[in-house]
C-alpha cells in the first residue's frame, strides 16, 4: 500500500537559517509527489510537485525539493527561512490519474527571530 | 478568480445528530475531493466527485456520504455523529481531467466540526 512518512514532527530554526524537511514514500510505481503548506486556520497550499524529468523541482516561496528514487525520498529545502514560513508542511503522493492524495503526518515548522 | 469556498466555517453538533457541509469549487473545476483532518489520524481522503459521480472513495464508514450537483458544487453528509468525527473537513477542487499528476488541487479553508 502507498504511504508517506515524515520523520520530523516538529522542527525549529532561526530566521535566515537553511531548512530541510524530510519525506519518504512507499509506492510501487512511479510516484507523483507533492509538498503542501498549511498556515494556522487556513487550507492547504501547493508548494511544488514532481511527476517526472528533472529530479530537482522548484516551487513557490523559494522552496525546492529533490526526488531521489534510490532513497525513496522527496525532501523539501529552502536556503534561508523567513518568519512567515512558520506553518505545517505536508508531503503527499497521488495515485496515477486520480485526485486522491495520500498525506504524511506533517512537520510543524517554528521560526525564531 | 474566486477560490474554493466552504460553508459553514464552524459547526457544533451533538452526538447522534447529522450534519451537511458544503463546498463550492473554483469556476470551471469539475472535480471535488473531501478530506478529514484530525490530530490523531492526520489528513485522510474521504471521497472524490467528478461530473456528479463518485470517482474515488476512502476507507470511511457508510455514515459519511457525499454528492455533487450539476454546477459542480458538492456536499458531504455525516449521519449519527460520533465524538471522533470532530475534525477539520477540507474540500479541494481541480479541473479533474488528468488526476493530481497534471491537475493542481486547490483547497478551501475547511469546516471545523465539533461534536459534543
Amino acid at each position: 500500500a502507498q504511504s508517506v512518512t515524515q520523520p520530523d514532527i516538529h522542527i525549529t530554526v532561526s530566521e535566515g537559517a537553511s531548512l530541510e524537511l524530510r519525506c519518504n514514500y512507499s509506492y510501487g510505481a512511479t510516484p507523483y509527489l507533492f509538498w503542501y503548506v498549511q498556515s494556522p486556520g487556513q487550507g492547504l497550499q501547493l508548494l511544488l510537485k514532481y511527476f517526472s524529468g528533472d529530479t530537482l523541482v522548484q516551487g513557490i516561496k523559494g522552496f525546492e525539493a529533490e526526488f531521489k528514487r534510490s532513497q525513496s525520498s522527496f525532501n523539501l529545502r529552502k536556503p534561508s527561512v523567513h518568519w512567515s514560513d512558520a506553518a505545517e508542511y505536508f508531503c503527499a503522493v497521488s495515485l496515477l490519474r486520480t485526485d486522491k492524495l495520500i498525506f504524511g503526518t506533517g512537520t510543524r515548522l517554528q521560526v525564531f527571530p | 478568480k474566486a477560490g474554493v469556498t466552504q460553508t459553514p466555517r464552524y459547526l457544533i453538533k451533538t452526538r447522534g445528530q447529522q450534519v451537511t457541509l458544503s463546498c463550492s469549487p473554483i469556476s470551471g473545476h469539475r472535480s471535488v475531493s473531501w478530506y478529514q483532518q484530525t490530530p490523531g489520524q492526520g489528513l485522510q481522503f474521504l471521497f472524490e466527485y467528478f461530473s456528479e459521480t463518485q470517482r474515488n472513495k476512502g476507507n470511511f464508514p457508510g455514515r459519511f456520504s457525499g454528492r455533487q450537483f450539476s454546477n459542480s458544487r458538492s456536499e458531504m453528509n455525516v449521519s449519527t455523529l460520533e465524538l471522533g468525527d470532530s475534525a477539520l473537513y477540507l474540500c479541494a477542487s481541480s479541473p479533474g481531467v488528468g488526476g493530481a499528476s497534471t491537475d493542481t488541487q486547490y483547497f478551501g479553508p475547511g469546516t471545523r466540526l465539533t461534536v459534543l
